[in-house]
């Protein structure tokens, strides 16, 4: 079964400082990975993904995320907030299945970000 | 425009009174499915459909019921609300193409209210 681990609810960081959102998951075959972004409001959209390939993924708005299969992690990360980033972000997980699986998407709790002036 | 609408975008009921939340993507896609938001517990998704007729539970299925006649058209029905139901609901679709698995397109959500 997969899982996702997000801790916490909410973080707060200044405009111009360093974004991190953690992401750890548990899945029992390799896994897809996702970020999405909700804006106040709105509906989900996607931020990045990570599906094979370069663990190191850049997504929309700046934002990345690397992919550690030792760590079990899928941390979220921008060099420099903007008051736009202001938003709940949540991460997901897919597990890579052959034909005949079910195609799950199971998402964490979710993490609320605000950004200071 | 791609895009997944959902109807209404906000509904206030009581409890018993039978209802349907519409979802419609045209994109052509096979994969859609039906998610609840609620504070401190994220997405949970309730049903999903790999392609037209073909339906299946996800983690909270309870007290809820999907139709998928059409591919474009998924939509979910609470036959007896009851309070606990009241959430964000939002319909999402995505192309399934075997070994990959597509981004997840979602719709603007539903905000129902049980009473």
């Amino acid at each position: 079964a997969q899982s996702v681990t997000q801790l916490g609810s909410h973080v707060s960081v200044s405009e111009g400082a360093l974004v991190l959102l953690r992401c750890n998951y548990s899945s029992s075959v390799p896994p897809y990975l996702f970020w999405y972004v909700q804006y106040p409001n709105q509906g989900l959209q996607l931020l990045l993904k990570y599906t094979t390939g370069a663990t190191l993924v850049k997504g929309i708005n700046g934002f990345e995320a690397e992919f550690k299969k030792s760590e079990t992690s899928f941390h979220l990360t921008k060099p420099s907030a903007h008051m736009s980033d202001a938003a709940e972000y949540f991460c997901a997980v897919s597990p890579f299945l052959t034909q005949g699986g079910s195609e799950k998407l199971v998402f964490g709790k979710g993490m609320k970000l605000t950004v200071n002036p | 425009e791609a895009q997944v609408t959902q109807n209404p975008r906000y509904l206030i009921t009581v409890t018993g009174k039978k209802l349907t939340v519409t979802c419609s993507q045209n994109m052509n896609h096979e994969y859609m499915s039906w998610y609840r938001q609620d504070p401190g517990l994220g997405l949970r998704q309730i049903y999903y459909s790999m392609n037209v007729e073909v339906t299946d539970k996800g983690d909270v299925p309870e007290g809820y019921k999907v139709s998928r006649k059409e591919k474009r058209n998924f939509p979910l029905i609470l036959e007896s609300p009851s309070p606990n139901q009241t959430s964000l609901y939002f319909c999402a679709s995505s192309r399934t193409s075997g070994s990959h698995y597509d981004e997840q397109f979602f719709g603007p959500g539903t905000r129902l209210t049980v009473l």
